[in-house]
């Protein structure tokens, strides 16, 4: 089976601009997580989608990110304006559990790796 | 709150010798636990994890990781690694209270001939 898409692998801005990732889950799973990971750290979540409804966005830094997932399928991450700090890898994720409390494999893209100038 | 600690950041290892990476976690609540690896220019891939049952738990490519409840660490070990071992390795907690995913800073294994 096709694994989870993620494009651009790549992208460079510059501080104050927009940048927008997108993420095409595996099919037929109903959950898919969006994490940062800075540098020399693991993976940070930043937003947890069931189908198309938000479970959790607690660490999402609101002023500044946004990410939908309108159909349930494929999913976007916004930020606007981008600041130096945001350089980092996203990742995105899918897993197939429906159901919040769920310990599925969760199957990671290849990321997205961001760098701000 | 949860933690994870993976003590060594950096691994170098000969070639057919054995690794074992450490991770320690701190939670007030039942933990579910994971070891992913990430290969260069690639997406995390799981390697193995422990949800119930026996503590030691076999994984893919020759891995295997030991649950030990009472000193909270879930280390990974490989008797015999091979150059393509070369990667980076993640442990991670399930809280059984939030069902969030949280990662500890990683290890970097670099196999050598």
């Amino acid at each position: 089976e096709a694994g989870v898409a993620q494009s651009p692998r790549y992208k460079i801005i510059e501080k104050r601009q927009s940048v927008a990732f997108w993420c095409n889950p595996i099919s037929g799973h109903a959950t898919l997580y969006w994490y940062q990971q800075i540098l020399g750290q693991g993976p940070k979540l930043l937003i947890q989608f069931q189908n198309n409804g938000v479970v959790d966005d607690s660490q999402l830094p609101k002023d500044r990110f946004s990410a939908e997932r309108l159909k349930g399928v494929d999913s976007t991450l916004k930020i606007q304006p981008a600041k130096l700090e945001d350089s980092a890898v996203y990742l995105c994720a899918s897993s197939h559990g429906g159901a919040s409390g769920s310990t599925d494999t969760q199957y990671f893209g290849p990321g997205t790796r961001l760098t701000v100038l | 709150a949860q933690s994870v600690t993976q003590l060594d950041s950096q691994v170098p290892v000969f070639e057919e010798a054995p690794v074992e990476l450490r991770c320690n976690y701190s939670s007030s609540v039942s933990v579910y636990l994971f070891w992913y690896v990430q290969y260069p220019n690639q997406g995390l891939q799981l390697l193995l994890k422990y949800l119930s049952g026996s503590t030691l738990v076999k994984g893919i490519n020759g891995f295997e990781a030991e649950f030990n409840k009472s000193q909270t660490s879930f280390h990974l070990r490989k008797p015999s690694v091979h150059i393509s071992d070369t990667a980076e390795y993640f442990c991670a907690v399930i809280p059984s209270n939030d069902y969030k995913l949280s990662f500890g800073a990683g290890t970097t294994v670099t196999v050598r001939a």
